[in-house]
């Protein structure tokens, strides 16, 4: 599958601790994006890189959400002292930026429970 | 404030009846539209876009901005277009650097 990929699919964490999701964006893609996702709704912007910058956060991503993209490739979603609000589906995207609309590809999402 | 408005959670037809799932935004300037769908256990991935004014799976879409309405149409619902669809607004023009999305219509197509 050379689409975009998620890990872990599944997370369990007590309230309090520390987690971390990975994104493997299709390789030539170099617009990153993360969204969330709680039962319901829609998914949610959370922030988007180009290449390793940060270009955009949302007012959703509090300041125990991090995440990095350190060489323009992967990157992580870290949240800090989770609490039982940040159990969702996290979703990664990623698109080529181009002068012309390039399609957003999905991830299958990892889905954080937080107990 | 940008804002995407499905009134619809649930909708279920019978196969080979037309079918529209309806959607509403709000945005000051010029929006671009995209239908997304999720199919059981599966990614979500675009079904179309307003610009390319294409026909996928036998869905179309008018953007209507007196209205400011995306409605997604089918003649004739097949039971394999049972699935979640989401209408998503991206506000930047030529990119979809951020996109705000519904809350999701739940499609079921009864044979």
């Amino acid at each position: 599958d050379t689409g975009v990929s998620q890990n872990p699919r599944h997370k369990i964490t007590k309230r309090g601790q520390n987690v971390t999701f990975r994104c493997d964006p299709i390789s030539e893609h170099n617009r990153l994006y993360w969204y969330r996702q709680t039962l319901g709704q829609g998914p949610e912007f959370l922030t988007y890189f180009q290449n390793e910058a940060q270009l955009e956060k949302s007012r959703l991503l509090s300041d125990r959400f991090s995440a990095e993209r350190p060489k323009g490739s992967f990157s992580t979603l870290e949240i800090q002292r989770t609490e039982q609000g940040d159990s969702a589906m996290y979703l990664c995207a990623s698109s080529l930026s181009q002068v012309v609309w390039t399609e957003a590809f999905f991830g299958q999402g990892t889905r954080l429970t937080v107990v | 404030a940008q804002r995407v408005t499905q009134p619809e959670k649930l909708l279920s037809v019978f196969k080979g009846a037309p079918v529209e799932l309806k959607c509403n935004y709000s945005y000051s300037g010029s929006p671009e539209l995209f239908w997304y769908v999720q199919y059981s256990r599966q990614r979500l991935q675009l079904l179309l876009r307003h610009i390319s004014r294409e026909s996928i799976k036998g869905f179309t879409a008018d953007l209507n901005k007196g209205e400011t309405s995306f409605h997604l149409k089918k003649p004739f619902a097949q039971e394999e277009d049972s699935a979640m669809y989401y209408c998503a607004l991206a506000p930047s023009q030529g990119g979809s650097e951020k996109l705000v999305f519904g809350k999701g219509t739940k499609l079921t197509v009864n044979p």
